[in-house]
């Protein structure tokens, strides 16, 4: 059974840097073809993808965020951690991670999604 | 990017009745990569359609998914109580990939 579970602070503040962190079971990330990915959700609004890495340590980013995203790994604790700089009041929204194959494309299984705010 | 704008934005019906939940996009959809999935207040997306025409694992038959192109349609009938939620489209053949804004079904 696939699960994620996202984890970080629930409050930033303007200018910080947000480190959100994927945990997850049932799948190892290093098996060919999987991958993890990060989307958010600010308030009403749409979901946004933000990045991607995958069983090779490819990493695909958002072009509108490439420049603010990184993502990094931790195979021996099944994590994949999401940094995020220069946050601010527009980055507030519920933040999920989510598993996907490379052959399939799309997001199969999803965590609960964590709420970060960004206030000051 | 291709935005992806869903129609309508909240559909009211009834236990029993009909959804139809339309999904346009502004460019083809590549090799028709686009889902479905099905959101709950506080709980995780849930997959229900792929490939655009295909159910997931343990989805029910009253869930059907129509369309290529720029046009995708999900049709749920009979609605039963438990499908009443939010309802997005995603597409995954273009990067990068993008989601409609959303349907609530109520």
């Amino acid at each position: 059974q696939i699960t994620l579970k996202e984890s970080g602070p629930t409050l930033v503040k303007p200018t910080q840097t947000l480190t959100l962190t994927c945990t997850f079971s049932g799948f190892s990330l290093p098996t060919s073809g999987v991958g993890v990915g990060w989307i958010r959700q600010p308030p009403g609004k749409a979901l946004e993808w933000l990045a991607l890495i995958y069983w090779d340590d490819d990493k695909v980013y958002s072009p509108a965020l490439k420049s603010r995203v990184t993502l990094t790994r931790d195979t021996s604790k099944n994590q994949v951690v999401l940094t995020m700089t220069n946050m601010d009041p527009v980055d507030t929204g519920t933040y999920f991670c989510a598993h996907t194959v490379i052959w399939k494309g799309y997001f199969d299984y999803w965590g609960q999604g964590t709420l970060v705010t960004v206030s000051s | 990017e291709i935005v992806l704008t869903q129609s309508p934005g909240t559909l009211s019906l009834s236990p029993g009745e009909r959804a139809t939940l339309s999904c346009r996009a502004s460019q083809n959809v590549t090799k028709n990569y686009l889902v479905w999935y099905q959101q709950k207040p506080g709980q995780a997306p849930r997959l229900l359609i792929y490939g655009a025409s295909s159910r997931a694992t343990g989805i029910p038959d009253r869930f059907s998914g129509t369309g290529s192109g720029t046009d995708f349609t999900l049709i749920i009938n009979r609605l039963e109580p438990e499908d009443f939620a939010l309802y997005f489209c995603h597409q995954h053949g273009a990067s990068p990939r993008t989601f409609g804004q959303g349907t609530k079904v109520e």
